[in-house]
């Protein structure tokens, strides 16, 4: 069975801090996919990052980093100088297969105030 | 950019009644999902569907639930007797396009199910 856990439930930041969302993941698929998604206030889904188990780069977006960590399989998500419009709720999820069902963790509600 | 549009935005039933809720995923993709998500909790795989038949569905989509794909673009999901633990939000989802290029699913706005 695959499992997400998203430890931090809530996360309060003033703006311009640095922020890193925490996700740990269980699985027993040897080729898995791990993901981000972003639901802002208005409750839409948005797609942030996509990473296969083979590639354990880390990543680089513009002020969103994310750090995939297979030892510990945890894959972690930094937002720096952290903005207002960064409020949302972020979802880390896993899927065993490239068009399996994702598995999401119960989400982290990122509050950024001014 | 291509989007997966549903329908309605808000849905408002009274509980034992029938509702469909509609999604157009993108038009290319060949890989269907339903997702809900019960206020504050997280997102459950409800089921997915491709070519034609559900191909993997979850514990919560029991003979209640019913999913379709009627013509080329819609693809629905049926509740039969609407429950007041069905009021949830419902987001359609899709990927996969025919050259099998890696796709991450991309996900509608969401339909807002509200059980009376």
């Amino acid at each position: 069975a695959q499992k997400v856990t998203q430890a931090q439930t809530e996360i309060s930041v003033v703006e311009k801090e640095d922020v890193t969302l925490d996700c740990v993941y269980e699985t027993r698929d040897t080729t898995y996919y791990l993901f981000w998604y972003k639901q802002p206030p208005s409750g839409e889904l948005v797609f942030l990052i996509r990473r296969n188990s083979f590639d354990e780069q880390n990543e680089i977006s513009g002020r969103y980093s994310w750090n995939f960590q297979k030892s510990t399989s945890s894959f972690n998500f930094t937002i720096t100088a952290s903005q207002v419009v960064d409020s949302a709720v972020y979802f880390c999820a896993l899927s065993g297969t490239s068009y399996g069902k994702l598995t999401f963790g119960q989400g982290t509600i990122l509050t950024v105030h001014p | 950019e291509p989007e997966v549009t549903q329908t309605p935005s808000h849905q408002v039933t009274q509980m034992g009644q029938e509702v469909i809720l509609r999604c157009v995923p993108i038009s290319n993709h060949l890989y269907f999902y339903w997702y809900r998500q019960i206020l504050g909790q997280k997102v459950e795989f409800l089921v997915s569907f491709y070519n034609n038949e559900i191909s993997e569905k979850s514990e919560i989509f029991d003979d209640q639930f019913s999913v379709e794909r009627p013509d080329g673009s819609n693809f629905t999901l049926k509740i039969r007797s609407t429950k007041l633990e069905d009021s949830a939000m419902y987001f359609c989802a899709s990927t996969g396009t025919p050259d099998y290029s890696n796709q991450p699913q991309h996900f509608g706005d969401g339909t807002r199910l509200s059980i009376l």
